[in-house]
């Protein structure tokens, strides 16, 4: 079972609504990730951190923003969502020394309305 | 730019067959490749990985081939079972940036 966990798994939300996704790990991992993906499309870099205070934009263009204030908790801002913004939000994470691929959470999947 | 890319968008394998997966990556550089199995509505799971000084590595019922010459991947899942029904990525890590890239996914749909 993976100790990444994401809040929620699924939000149903209106136009110009400011939206926090959680997603907080168990493991001690520093580096943290999150990925947008469309249904059966592939996953997209959007966000990402190598540890405490630190976050880079990913190699998709997102209007979200991310904070890395605690190791374990790495949460992804939508300031006024829209229907463009409908996806799943993926967050993972990996440890800190080499590279041994991601832990992935269960995602959660939005909608704007 | 960097790709890595998959030749079928759907496998359809019978119940108990083995099933092949393919990947193209075009990044020579990179030096770690990953497969994940997504099911519906859950997050990619971890299969099996390699590094880029092996060319094979097996678990269970699953098999990695990596060959560098051609940059090619394969999955290779021995008797194939109902429960291995999902999308599967491959995705490649180039190297200084621990960031995966990841190709389109291929759907595995098993038949009885």
């Amino acid at each position: 079972e993976a100790d990444i966990y994401q809040t929620p798994r699924y939000l149903v939300i209106g136009t110009g609504k400011k939206i926090t996704l959680e997603c907080s790990q168990t493991m001690g991992h520093d580096k943290m990730y999150w990925y947008q993906q469309d249904p059966g499309m592939e996953l997209h870099l959007i966000h990402y951190s190598y540890g405490v205070n630190s976050t880079e934009k990913g190699d998709l263009s997102s209007e979200s923003t991310v904070s890395r204030i605690r190791t374990e908790h790495f949460p992804l801002t939508l300031e006024s969502a829209r229907p463009s913004h409908t996806s799943q939000y993926l967050c993972a994470s990996s440890r800190g020394q080499g590279f041994y691929g991601y832990t992935f959470g269960s995602g959660t999947r939005l909608t704007v309305v | 730019g960097e790709s890595v890319g998959l030749h079928l968008p759907t496998l359809s394998v019978q119940e108990g067959d083995n099933s092949i997966i393919n990947c193209a990556y075009s990044n020579s550089a990179s030096d770690y490749f990953i497969w994940y199995k997504q099911e519906s509505g859950k997050g990619p799971q971890f299969i099996i990985d390699i590094r880029s000084n092996m060319d094979k590595r097996q678990g269970q019922r699953v098999t990695v081939l990596l060959n560098k010459t051609v940059k090619h991947l394969s999955l290779q899942i021995a008797a194939t079972q109902p429960g291995d029904s999902a999308v599967y990525f491959c995705a490649e890590n180039t190297g200084t940036a621990s960031k995966l890239t990841f190709g389109t996914g291929t759907r595995l749909q098993v038949t009885l």
